[in-house]
């Protein structure tokens, strides 16, 4: 199996607090793991590519020092989402690149919803 | 750039209807292409995947046929259930450790 978890699942916080999100692949070693946002009814936007070992590569228009990542070992990657307002409530979601096969595929971990007071 | 589109939904059928999601793609070379399944409050779920053209992917009655010529990945599936009522998305990814990228979403409805 390719089965990737995240934790938590749900977590409320107040506006200024930072919140860890980690992003785990359970029965195999992801040396890339990726980080989506999903606003309401709408797509996956990604956030950023994570390397084990090396720093995330984020995308355009999002702010590093605010979403921090670190891929510490082949399966876990954490993102901390610093300072938090309310904007930043939304739908996070991880998902991790298996290698090693011609699919290309990517495994997904269940979400986390970031609620900020 | 690599872009996929999808048909806006949603798309709101009764049970035991036919089920067409319209999936186009933009990429340079040969993408692999994928649909997944977001069921309400839940991450994403691979449904099906086809990673050359004229491929079928297949999985739970549902497919989509890798068409180069029109650069088309339709979800397809012949009698649709009130369980299937979720969002689908399209996606294409051209490497291993490479992003995907993703259609807009599709918001299927399915109603006794």
């Amino acid at each position: 199996g390719a089965v990737v978890s995240q934790h938590p699942s749900r977590v409320i916080c107040k506006s200024g607090t930072s919140v860890k999100i980690e992003c785990r692949s359970l029965d195999f070693q992801a040396t890339t793991m990726f980080w989506y946002r999903q606003f309401p009814k709408q797509s996956l936007m990604l956030m950023a590519t994570s390397n084990e070992g090396s720093k995330a590569t984020y995308e355009q228009g999002v702010e590093k020092d605010k979403f921090l990542i670190n891929h510490a070992s082949l399966t876990l990657s954490t993102l901390t989402v610093t300072s938090a307002h309310p904007e930043d409530s939304s739908f996070y979601i991880c998902s991790a690149d298996k290698g090693g096969n011609s699919y290309n595929e990517q495994f997904f971990g269940p979400g986390t919803r970031l609620t900020v007071l | 750039g690599n872009s996929v589109t999808q048909m806006e939904g949603p798309v709101t059928l009764s049970e035991e209807a036919f089920l067409t999601i319209n999936c186009t793609y933009t990429a340079t070379g040969y993408p692999s292409l994928f649909w997944y399944v977001q069921y309400p409050g839940e991450g994403l779920q691979l449904l099906l995947k086809a990673t050359k053209a004229d491929d079928k992917g297949s999985n739970k009655g549902f497919e989509a046929t890798y068409r180069k010529e029109t650069t088309s990945f339709h979800l397809e599936k012949g009698s649709v259930q009130v369980s299937d009522s979720a969002v689908y998305f399209c996606a294409l990814s051209r490497n291993a450790g490479n992003m995907l990228t993703f259609g807009g979403g599709t918001r299927l409805m399915v109603k006794p």
